[in-house]
């Protein structure tokens, strides 16, 4: 496996489910990100973990709890979630968060979730 | 707040030229990157302007001018592959976040 990977790709979920979702990165980054992307709109910035150490939550609300056990693996844990949660879910990492250049980003191909 | 505007649709002919605009309002940035995204794909990484002017990178140019605050992205020679979205996004210098648009679809017709 190279780059950022996903899974699932796809996952239909009722609202009092229980899921994950994961991403892997074999880049050896040590920054790592969730997204949300909806229909039209910007990507959303959920959450931001550097050297494991999660450094920014933008307001998500608690039902996503994401974590982090090592620099190339970071989870997002779903639950009782609601409808308007659906969209796709995107990972990406950088080789740091600062530096002296920019850190571009890698995705991954997303979770396309749907709660119903 | 902190938004960047740019058009939802865009369409151009094969072999022609296209621009696509972004506009921002924000406070200190480090730069403005683009990305590309073709259906059911991960946003990939195109270019970063980090002063004002023109970059180049093949078939791509992106340009800043902070005094403006507008960017844009010229796609050349355009080729069916092209078809895709293009987001611009800011990195802000307060805390390294990039802060995105929300996407201009280009759409190339033969």
């Amino acid at each position: 496996e190279t780059g950022v990977t996903q899974t699932p790709r796809h996952l239909v979920m009722g609202m009092t489910n229980k899921k994950s979702l994961k991403c892997e990165q074999h880049l050896g980054h040590n920054a790592m990100y969730w997204y949300k992307q909806s229909a039209k709109k910007p990507l959303e910035l959920m959450f931001v973990y550097n050297f494991k150490e999660q450094t920014e939550n933008n307001s998500v609300p608690s039902r996503f709890s994401p974590e982090c056990p090592n620099s190339s693996h970071l989870f997002l844990h779903l639950h009782t979630l609601q409808p308007e949660d659906s969209a796709l879910y995107l990972c990406a990492s950088s080789q740091d968060l600062v530096g002296s250049s920019y850190n571009e980003q890698f995705f991954g191909p997303g979770t396309r979730l749907t709660v119903l | 707040g902190q938004s960047l505007e740019q058009p939802s649709e865009v369409t151009a002919v094969e072999g022609a030229i296209v621009q696509i605009n972004c506009t921002y309002q924000t406070s200190g940035f480090y730069g403005l990157s683009w990305y590309q995204q073709h259906d059911g794909g991960a946003p990939t990484f195109l270019s970063y302007n980090a002063l004002d002017g023109l970059e180049e990178t093949g078939r791509f140019s992106s340009f800043l001018s902070r005094s403006d605050s507008y960017g844009y992205l010229l796609l050349q020679e355009l080729q069916m592959k092209d078809s895709a979205s293009y987001f611009c996004a800011v990195l802000l210098d307060s805390n390294y976040q990039l802060i995105w648009g929300a996407g201009t679809k280009l759409i190339i017709k033969p």
